[in-house]
């Protein structure tokens, strides 16, 4: 079964920075990965989607990339702003959907 | 723009009701899931379906039923509810065609407490 994992689970960074967040699968036949931003007691907004031919996709600030073959995804985030202060979600798309338990992400102004 | 609703926010029950979560989704999307979501556990898949009067078990579907009975409309019943369903409920939606290639879109959430 397919586990996704992402490290670290929490990350707190002063305003400006520039940061990475990881989301690492098991299985590598998947067809995209979906990157995702959930405030508190919200539901999840989709930031990017990646299909399984792409190596990355960029929205605004955000910059996605792919390695299929090592089952490894990256979220970069530049220039980070307190609002960008949310938890960050990873799925992998095989038969189903497969969800990380994400990285919680404060930016203290 | 694409919308995914569901009916509640917030609901409170009491143990052994039979309960009921909407979700309605305005994008004539074929694809509807329902999640729940723990602390630690991350989103877990309850049931979807991919066509109207079709459904199928996702990873934890014991103690849930579903009913979609119009394509727009997928429905989460709890038979007897229990304390250990006490949880966050997402629901998202997807095209099909393509579908492998298509985002999911959640709702808001509907966050439940059983008594």
């Amino acid at each position: 079964k397919q586990e996704v994992t992402q490290i670290p689970a929490a990350l707190s960074v002063p305003e400006g920075e520039n940061l990475v967040l990881n989301c690492s699968f098991t299985d590598s036949a998947i067809y995209n990965l979906q990157w995702f931003r959930q405030d508190p007691g919200k539901g999840l907004t989709s930031l990017l989607l990646i299909q399984s031919s792409q190596r990355e996709q960029t929205s605004g600030r955000l910059n996605a990339s792919l390695d299929k073959s090592s089952g490894r995804s990256t979220l970069y985030i530049a220039a980070s702003q307190p609002g960008d202060s949310a938890t960050y979600l990873c799925a992998v798309r095989g038969n189903q959907f497969y969800f990380g338990t994400g990285t919680s992400l404060t930016v203290i102004p | 723009d694409v919308k995914v609703t569901q009916s509640s926010r917030y609901l409170v029950k009491r143990t052994g009701e039979k309960v009921f979560l909407e979700c309605v989704q305005d994008m004539d999307h074929e694809n509807m899931f329902w999640y729940r979501q723990d602390p630690g556990l991350g989103l877990r898949l309850i049931y979807f379906s991919y066509d109207v009067k079709m459904k199928e078990k996702g990873d934890i579907p014991e103690g849930y039923s579903v009913s979609r009975e119009k394509k727009e409309r997928f429905s989460l019943i709890l038979e007897s509810a229990s304390t250990n369903q006490t949880s966050m409920y997402l629901c998202a939606s997807s095209s099909y065609g393509t579908e492998t290639r298509q985002p999911q879109h959640f709702g808001d959430g509907t966050r439940l407490s059983i008594l």
